[in-house]
């Protein structure tokens, strides 16, 4: 597509369940990363896929977070039982060039709320 | 990577230039310098970046200092639709993530 696309753009859910958050990157980036924004905050970095390659997981802030992504292409970023401080903007983005030397291409993000 | 030093709030007239300053003092021979904005309820945007010499392209400039220790970005003829959280980023080539800072809050005034 002409762009990164994320899904759903808003999802509210309640304590305690699981939730996926889909991103497809622009066909043929290699590289795909997860950020997550609190209101009022900056980006915190969670994951960053590049290629084949193992995917660096360090910012991922509990073993509740996970994600995956297949075939190279979509990922999904899971949250299991969900908390209330997890409420935030999830980002993905995806790059061409390895690891983003020419920049990042960001989706609009989806809006989690738990309630 | 280095710390960045960002004005909190600017404000420009519409029409005029913008210059948004950066300080960069402990930056590295390796790392470049990256601009990205952050419009209301959207995504960051990458806008352009650079590692000694200044660079220019259909969004902004970038003036590098000679010491590198500081950087500017400039809009040429601002308009209300850049009106948006400015962020000056130093990273390595190859590093794995951008550090996103509190950038400046840059509110273009008609």
């Amino acid at each position: 597509g002409a762009g990164v696309s994320q899904s759903p753009s808003n999802k509210v859910t309640e304590k305690g369940k699981d939730v996926e958050l889909r991103c497809d990157p622009i066909s043929g980036h290699t590289a795909l990363y997860w950020y997550r924004q609190s209101l009022g905050q900056g980006l915190e970095f969670l994951i960053y896929f590049q290629g084949n390659s193992a995917p660096d997981k360090s910012g991922l802030p509990s073993d509740r977070f996970s994600a995956e992504r297949t075939g190279g292409s979509v990922s999904t970023l899971t949250i299991q039982r969900t908390q209330q401080e997890d409420s935030a903007v999830y980002l993905c983005a995806s790059s061409l060039t390895r690891q983003g030397i020419d920049g990042y291409t960001f989706g609009s993000g989806t809006r989690l709320t738990v309630v | 990577d280095a710390k960045t030093t960002q004005p909190t709030s600017m404000d420009c007239a519409e029409g005029r230039a913008a210059n948004l300053p950066c300080n960069h003092s402990t930056i590295s021979g390796n790392e470049y310098v990256y601009w990205y904005r952050q419009i209301h309820s959207q995504g960051p945007q990458y806008i352009i970046h650079g590692l000694k010499n200044n660079e220019t392209n259909e969004m902004a400039s970038l003036i590098i200092t000679e010491d590198r220790k500081s950087s500017t970005l400039i809009l040429p003829h601002a308009t209300l639709r850049d009106t948006a959280v400015y962020y000056c980023i130093v990273r390595v080539a190859y590093g794995n993530q951008f550090y996103f800072g509190t950038g400046t809050s840059l509110t273009v005034i008609p």
